[in-house]
C-alpha cells in the first residue's frame, strides 16, 4: 500500500492561515471517512488533532480544521502561532493503515 | 488519563532479536485494539502491526511479516512486539498506539531500536 502524498513543507506568518493537502486513492482516502491528522513536535510522540476527516478531539484548538473532497483530505490551521511549528501527518485506512510522508510547517 | 509506556528498545546486531513492551493504564486495555507504529530517524510514520482486543485478529505490514509477532496480555495490561531477524532498516523509534475513532488516538513516548553491528 503506497503512502499518502503530502507537500514536504509549508510556511506561514503568525496570524495567517495555511492548508496542508493529503492525496490518496479511491481505495483509502476516497473510500472511507477515516482520515486523521497528527501533529508531531521534534522528539515527541504524534498527537491526534483531527479524526473522521473533520472532528477534533477534546482539548484541540478550533484553529485546526479538516475537510475532504474525493481522494484528497486537507488540514487548515488558522491564526498561525509559533507553537504550531511542527511536522504534520495524515493517515487513512484501506486494508491496513497508511500515513502521508509528512509536512514540515514553518511559522 | 491514558498512559502508554514502551520499553525494551536497545542496540542489537543484524539478525538479532528483541522484545518490546507497552504498559497501558488509565483505560480499559482489554476493550481496545492496539498497534505498533514506527518512525525511522528523520523519516515519517509507518504502521507496523495491529491486534484486536481479544487477539482474534492480527495484521502486519509487509515489511515485517514473518519476522515480527504482536501479542498482548490483558491481565497485565501490556502489549508486546517480538522482533526477530532484525535488519538495519528496522532501526526506528517504535510507538504503541491505541485504536479509537477508529484511528490512533493515544500514543506512547516511543522506544528506540537500533540495528547495527
Amino acid at each position: 500500500q503506497s503512502a499518502l502524498t503530502q507537500p514536504a513543507s509549508v510556511s506561514g506568518s503568525p496570524g495567517q492561515s495555511i492548508t496542508i493537502s493529503c492525496t490518496g486513492t479511491s481505495s483509502d482516502v476516497g473510500s472511507y471517512n477515516i482520515v486523521a491528522w497528527y501533529q508531531q513536535h521534534p522528539g515527541k510522540a504524534p498527537k491526534l488533532i483531527i479524526y473522521e476527516g473533520s472532528e477534533r478531539p477534546s482539548g484541540v484548538s478550533n484553529r485546526f480544521s479538516g475537510s475532504k473532497s474525493g481522494n484528497t483530505a486537507s488540514l487548515t490551521i488558522s491564526g498561525l502561532q509559533a507553537e504550531d511549528e511542527a511536522d504534520y501527518y495524515c493517515c487513512s485506512v484501506s486494508t491496513t493503515w497508511v500515513f502521508g510522508g509528512g509536512t514540515k510547517l514553518t511559522v | 488519563e491514558v498512559q502508554l509506556v514502551e520499553s525494551g528498545g536497545a542496540l542489537v546486531q543484524p539478525g538479532g532479536s528483541l522484545r518490546l513492551s507497552c504498559a497501558a493504564s488509565g483505560f480499559t486495555f482489554s476493550s481496545y485494539s492496539m498497534n505498533w507504529v514506527r518512525q525511522a530517524p528523520g523519516k515519517g510514520l509507518e504502521w507496523v502491526s495491529y491486534i484486536t482486543s481479544s487477539s482474534s485478529a492480527i495484521y502486519y505490514a509487509d515489511s515485517v511479516k514473518g519476522r515480527f509477532t504482536i501479542s498482548r496480555d490483558n491481565a497485565k495490561n501490556t502489549l508486546y512486539l517480538q522482533m526477530n531477524s532484525l535488519r538495519a532498516e528496522d532501526t526506528a523509534v517504535y510507538y504503541c498506539a491505541r485504536l479509537g475513532h477508529p484511528v490512533f488516538d493515544n500514543w506512547g513516548q516511543g522506544t528506540l531500536v537500533t540495528v547495527s553491528s
